[in-house]
């Protein structure tokens, strides 16, 4: 049981580039989100998902992407990457039912460096 | 959600009991009180959560105020390990499940 996994762990973008982070979870978690950290901050969430292909914003929306095909994997795209976007990258998942959706599972993190 | 306050840091020393505290004024009848804590780099970690009653786990017991105002989280024999930044988040337990994270305590465990 691996838990929470982000894919990469670390990557450097130039200006106007383009990728996608992807988070996968073997838990069967409905819930699953993405937030990002910039130094000295708390989270701040981007977008989440209830379920296999929903989506919606979070906090901070602009400039991302995400989509849920598969229930297990939530993906974050950057279609034209800003120095701005530099952060570490959280993914988290949950259950989603009210007795036992308490508690978000978060992955390791992505740090993304834009130059 | 309601806001919370907590102080920016505090300082413990090892072996000693832990209480970290945090202020949630405006919380409603239907908000639960949640902890996170974040060692250095890694995904924030759930710790316990608590809606009027006093909560213990394996990890830390939680101390909430009748009037529900203000919560103490306590982690009773403190380990350099613990060291880490400490986030109280009061939201409605259902829905999203969205979690709005402040700035937290950055708690140092000193040996």
């Amino acid at each position: 049981n691996a838990g929470v996994t982000q894919t990469p762990k670390f990557r450097v973008l130039k200006t106007g580039q383009s990728m996608t982070l992807l988070c996968a979870q073997d838990m069967n978690h409905e819930y699953m989100y993405w937030y990002r950290q910039d130094p000295g901050m708390g989270l701040r969430l981007i977008h989440y998902s209830v379920g296999e292909g929903t989506t919606a914003k979070g906090e901070v929306p602009d400039g991302y992407n995400v989509s849920r095909l598969k229930k297990q994997n939530f993906l974050l795209g950057l279609e034209s990457a800003a120095p701005s976007q530099t952060s570490v990258y959280f993914c988290a998942s949950s259950y989603g039912l009210a007795e036992f959706s308490y508690e978000q599972y978060f992955g390791p993190g992505t740090r993304l460096t834009v130059t | 959600d309601a806001k919370t306050t907590q102080p920016p840091s505090m300082d413990c020393a090892e072996g000693r009991a832990a209480n970290l505290p945090c202020n949630h004024s405006t919380i409603s009848g239907n908000e639960y009180v949640y902890w996170y804590r974040q060692i250095h780099s890694q995904g924030p970690q759930y710790i316990i959560h608590g809606l009027k009653n006093n909560e213990t786990n394996e990890m830390a017991s939680l101390i909430i105020t009748e009037d529900r105002k203000s919560s103490t989280l306590i982690l009773p024999h403190a380990t350099l390990r613990d060291t880490a930044v400490y986030y109280c988040i009061v939201r409605i337990r259902g829905g999203s499940e969205k979690l709005v994270f402040g700035k937290g305590t950055k708690l140092t465990v000193n040996p």
